[in-house]
Protein backbone atom coordinates (compact mmCIF):
# COMPACT_ATOMS: atom_id res chain seq x y z
CA UNK A 1 0.00 0.00 0.00
CA UNK A 2 1.62 3.48 -1.44
CA UNK A 3 -1.41 5.98 0.64
CA UNK A 4 -0.53 9.05 2.10
CA UNK A 5 -3.74 10.45 3.22
CA UNK A 6 -4.53 14.14 4.02
CA UNK A 7 -6.86 16.07 5.26
CA UNK A 8 -9.43 18.57 4.42
CA UNK A 9 -9.75 18.24 0.84
CA UNK A 10 -10.95 21.64 0.35
CA UNK A 11 -10.27 24.79 2.81
CA UNK A 12 -10.80 28.26 2.68
CA UNK A 13 -10.09 30.55 5.16
CA UNK A 14 -9.76 34.10 6.08
CA UNK A 15 -6.79 36.09 6.95
CA UNK A 16 -6.97 36.26 10.27
CA UNK A 17 -7.98 32.52 10.84
CA UNK A 18 -5.35 29.81 12.46
CA UNK A 19 -6.28 26.27 10.55
CA UNK A 20 -4.42 22.66 10.31
CA UNK A 21 -3.39 20.95 7.44
CA UNK A 22 -3.44 17.21 8.51
CA UNK A 23 -1.43 14.51 6.43
CA UNK A 24 -0.80 10.51 7.26
CA UNK A 25 0.83 7.53 6.07
CA UNK A 26 1.32 3.76 7.02
CA UNK A 27 3.79 2.73 4.96
CA UNK A 28 6.45 3.08 7.97
CA UNK A 29 8.31 5.84 5.97
CA UNK A 30 10.75 8.12 8.20
CA UNK A 31 10.59 11.11 5.95
CA UNK A 32 7.66 13.22 5.23
CA UNK A 33 7.24 16.27 3.00
CA UNK A 34 5.43 19.41 2.69
CA UNK A 35 5.28 20.71 -1.07
CA UNK A 36 3.30 23.64 -2.20
CA UNK A 37 1.48 23.79 -5.50
CA UNK A 38 0.30 26.78 -8.08
CA UNK A 39 -1.72 25.76 -11.25
CA UNK A 40 0.43 24.95 -14.14
CA UNK A 41 3.68 24.97 -12.02
CA UNK A 42 5.27 21.88 -10.42
CA UNK A 43 5.54 21.35 -6.77
CA UNK A 44 7.80 23.36 -4.81
CA UNK A 45 9.11 22.12 -1.60
CA UNK A 46 8.62 23.70 2.38
CA UNK A 47 9.49 21.14 4.45
CA UNK A 48 10.90 17.95 5.18
CA UNK A 49 11.03 15.78 8.27
CA UNK A 50 13.41 13.25 8.75
CA UNK A 51 13.06 10.58 11.83
CA UNK A 52 10.69 12.94 13.13
CA UNK A 53 13.05 15.86 12.90
CA UNK A 54 12.80 18.94 10.92
CA UNK A 55 15.59 19.02 8.19
CA UNK A 56 14.78 21.36 5.40
CA UNK A 57 12.75 24.31 5.76
CA UNK A 58 13.49 26.33 2.10
CA UNK A 59 12.72 29.75 3.96
CA UNK A 60 8.66 29.71 4.14
CA UNK A 61 7.72 32.18 5.71
CA UNK A 62 6.79 31.83 9.72
CA UNK A 63 2.89 31.72 9.11
CA UNK A 64 2.99 28.40 7.94
CA UNK A 65 4.60 26.03 10.83
CA UNK A 66 4.95 22.04 10.23
CA UNK A 67 4.61 19.77 13.13
CA UNK A 68 5.71 16.24 12.98
CA UNK A 69 3.69 14.39 16.45
CA UNK A 70 5.25 11.07 15.44
CA UNK A 71 6.19 9.06 12.48
CA UNK A 72 2.80 8.71 10.57
CA UNK A 73 1.93 11.75 11.23
CA UNK A 74 2.20 15.15 10.05
CA UNK A 75 0.74 18.65 10.05
CA UNK A 76 0.78 22.24 8.96
CA UNK A 77 -0.71 24.87 10.90
CA UNK A 78 -2.13 27.73 8.98
CA UNK A 79 -2.13 31.82 10.53
CA UNK A 80 -2.32 35.16 9.18
CA UNK A 81 -2.55 33.57 5.68
CA UNK A 82 -2.55 36.28 2.42
CA UNK A 83 -4.69 35.29 -0.57
CA UNK A 84 -1.31 34.82 -2.63
CA UNK A 85 -0.89 31.62 0.00
CA UNK A 86 -4.04 30.07 -1.94
CA UNK A 87 -2.21 27.10 -3.93
CA UNK A 88 -2.82 23.25 -3.52
CA UNK A 89 -0.47 21.68 -0.75
CA UNK A 90 0.71 17.98 -1.10
CA UNK A 91 2.08 16.17 1.57
CA UNK A 92 4.38 13.28 0.58
CA UNK A 93 6.45 10.68 2.35
CA UNK A 94 9.37 8.50 1.52
CA UNK A 95 11.72 5.69 3.21
CA UNK A 96 14.06 7.83 4.85
CA UNK A 97 16.83 7.57 3.11
CA UNK A 98 17.30 10.72 0.71
CA UNK A 99 17.05 10.22 -3.05
CA UNK A 100 14.19 7.47 -2.43
CA UNK A 101 10.83 7.31 -4.17
CA UNK A 102 8.60 9.81 -2.88
CA UNK A 103 5.11 9.31 -2.46
CA UNK A 104 2.22 12.38 -3.01
CA UNK A 105 -1.08 12.42 -1.09
CA UNK A 106 -4.49 13.78 -2.60
CA UNK A 107 -3.64 17.30 -1.87
CA UNK A 108 -5.24 19.72 -0.07
CA UNK A 109 -6.90 22.60 -2.07
CA UNK A 110 -6.35 25.92 0.08
CA UNK A 111 -8.57 29.30 -0.64
CA UNK A 112 -7.43 32.57 1.27
CA UNK A 113 -9.90 35.46 1.29
CA UNK B 1 22.96 24.24 -11.82
CA UNK B 2 20.57 21.22 -11.56
CA UNK B 3 18.21 21.35 -14.24
CA UNK B 4 15.64 19.22 -15.47
CA UNK B 5 13.51 19.96 -18.75
CA UNK B 6 10.60 18.81 -20.11
CA UNK B 7 9.39 18.78 -23.71
CA UNK B 8 6.74 19.04 -25.20
CA UNK B 9 4.85 21.73 -22.44
CA UNK B 10 1.34 20.41 -24.56
CA UNK B 11 0.82 17.25 -26.52
CA UNK B 12 -2.64 16.68 -27.90
CA UNK B 13 -2.92 13.08 -29.56
CA UNK B 14 -5.99 11.25 -30.88
CA UNK B 15 -6.82 8.18 -29.29
CA UNK B 16 -4.67 5.26 -30.59
CA UNK B 17 -1.73 7.66 -31.39
CA UNK B 18 1.04 6.72 -29.71
CA UNK B 19 3.96 9.69 -28.81
CA UNK B 20 6.90 10.22 -26.49
CA UNK B 21 7.53 12.62 -23.58
CA UNK B 22 10.97 13.93 -22.89
CA UNK B 23 12.89 15.04 -20.11
CA UNK B 24 16.09 16.13 -20.28
CA UNK B 25 18.13 16.61 -16.93
CA UNK B 26 21.88 18.10 -16.40
CA UNK B 27 22.72 16.90 -12.66
CA UNK B 28 26.00 15.64 -11.73
CA UNK B 29 25.99 12.03 -10.79
CA UNK B 30 22.00 10.75 -11.32
CA UNK B 31 20.88 9.15 -8.22
CA UNK B 32 17.43 7.96 -10.08
CA UNK B 33 14.83 9.45 -12.07
CA UNK B 34 11.04 10.12 -11.01
CA UNK B 35 8.01 10.13 -13.40
CA UNK B 36 4.54 10.88 -11.79
CA UNK B 37 1.44 11.63 -13.65
CA UNK B 38 -0.96 14.50 -12.39
CA UNK B 39 -4.79 15.02 -12.72
CA UNK B 40 -6.00 18.41 -12.22
CA UNK B 41 -6.41 19.39 -8.59
CA UNK B 42 -4.78 15.85 -7.30
CA UNK B 43 -1.48 15.01 -5.97
CA UNK B 44 0.87 13.16 -8.24
CA UNK B 45 0.85 9.56 -8.86
CA UNK B 46 4.02 8.39 -8.75
CA UNK B 47 4.49 5.99 -12.08
CA UNK B 48 8.22 5.09 -12.13
CA UNK B 49 11.71 5.30 -10.93
CA UNK B 50 15.18 4.78 -13.30
CA UNK B 51 18.24 4.52 -11.67
CA UNK B 52 20.63 3.48 -14.56
CA UNK B 53 21.09 4.38 -18.23
CA UNK B 54 19.46 1.74 -20.07
CA UNK B 55 16.98 0.65 -17.97
CA UNK B 56 13.45 0.62 -19.14
CA UNK B 57 10.08 -0.02 -16.96
CA UNK B 58 6.25 -0.52 -18.54
CA UNK B 59 3.14 -0.41 -16.87
CA UNK B 60 -0.23 -0.92 -18.78
CA UNK B 61 0.12 2.13 -21.76
CA UNK B 62 3.20 3.51 -20.07
CA UNK B 63 6.89 3.17 -20.89
CA UNK B 64 10.09 4.78 -19.10
CA UNK B 65 13.04 4.95 -20.45
CA UNK B 66 16.51 6.08 -19.42
CA UNK B 67 19.84 7.28 -21.19
CA UNK B 68 22.62 9.12 -19.80
CA UNK B 69 21.38 12.60 -20.50
CA UNK B 70 17.69 12.17 -21.06
CA UNK B 71 14.15 9.95 -19.87
CA UNK B 72 11.73 9.32 -22.36
CA UNK B 73 7.90 8.42 -21.62
CA UNK B 74 6.18 6.68 -24.45
CA UNK B 75 2.73 6.25 -24.52
CA UNK B 76 1.58 3.66 -26.64
CA UNK B 77 -2.27 3.29 -28.27
CA UNK B 78 -2.85 6.03 -25.25
CA UNK B 79 -6.64 6.79 -24.80
CA UNK B 80 -8.91 9.29 -23.07
CA UNK B 81 -8.02 8.47 -19.49
CA UNK B 82 -4.43 8.86 -19.94
CA UNK B 83 -5.23 12.65 -19.98
CA UNK B 84 -3.23 14.37 -17.50
CA UNK B 85 0.10 16.10 -16.64
CA UNK B 86 3.08 13.72 -16.62
CA UNK B 87 6.05 15.25 -14.48
CA UNK B 88 9.81 14.12 -14.38
CA UNK B 89 11.86 15.02 -10.87
CA UNK B 90 15.42 14.05 -10.07
CA UNK B 91 17.16 14.46 -7.00
CA UNK B 92 19.72 17.29 -6.27
CA UNK B 93 22.41 17.32 -4.20
CA UNK B 94 22.36 14.73 -1.07
CA UNK B 95 19.35 15.81 0.82
CA UNK B 96 16.05 15.03 0.17
CA UNK B 97 15.18 18.24 -2.52
CA UNK B 98 13.65 16.81 -6.21
CA UNK B 99 14.20 18.65 -9.08
CA UNK B 100 10.83 19.18 -11.14
CA UNK B 101 10.32 19.79 -14.66
CA UNK B 102 7.70 21.32 -15.84
CA UNK B 103 5.64 19.03 -17.17
CA UNK B 104 3.92 17.27 -20.24
CA UNK B 105 0.19 18.26 -20.58
CA UNK B 106 -1.01 15.13 -22.17
CA UNK B 107 -4.69 15.68 -23.96
CA UNK B 108 -5.59 12.47 -25.94
CA UNK B 109 -9.23 12.94 -27.86
CA UNK B 110 -11.35 10.15 -28.64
Amino acid sequence: DTEVTQTPKHLVMGMTNKKSLKCEQHMGHRAMYWYKQKAKKPPELMFVYSYEKLSINESVPSRFSPECPNSSLLNLHLHALQPEDSALYLCASSSGANQETQYFGPGTRLLVL
Amino acid sequence: EDQVTQSPEALRLQEGESSSLNCSYTVSGLRGLFWYRQDPGKGPEFLFTLYSAGEEKEKERLKATLTKKESFLHITAPKPEDSATYLCAVPVSNDYKLSFGAGTTVTVRA
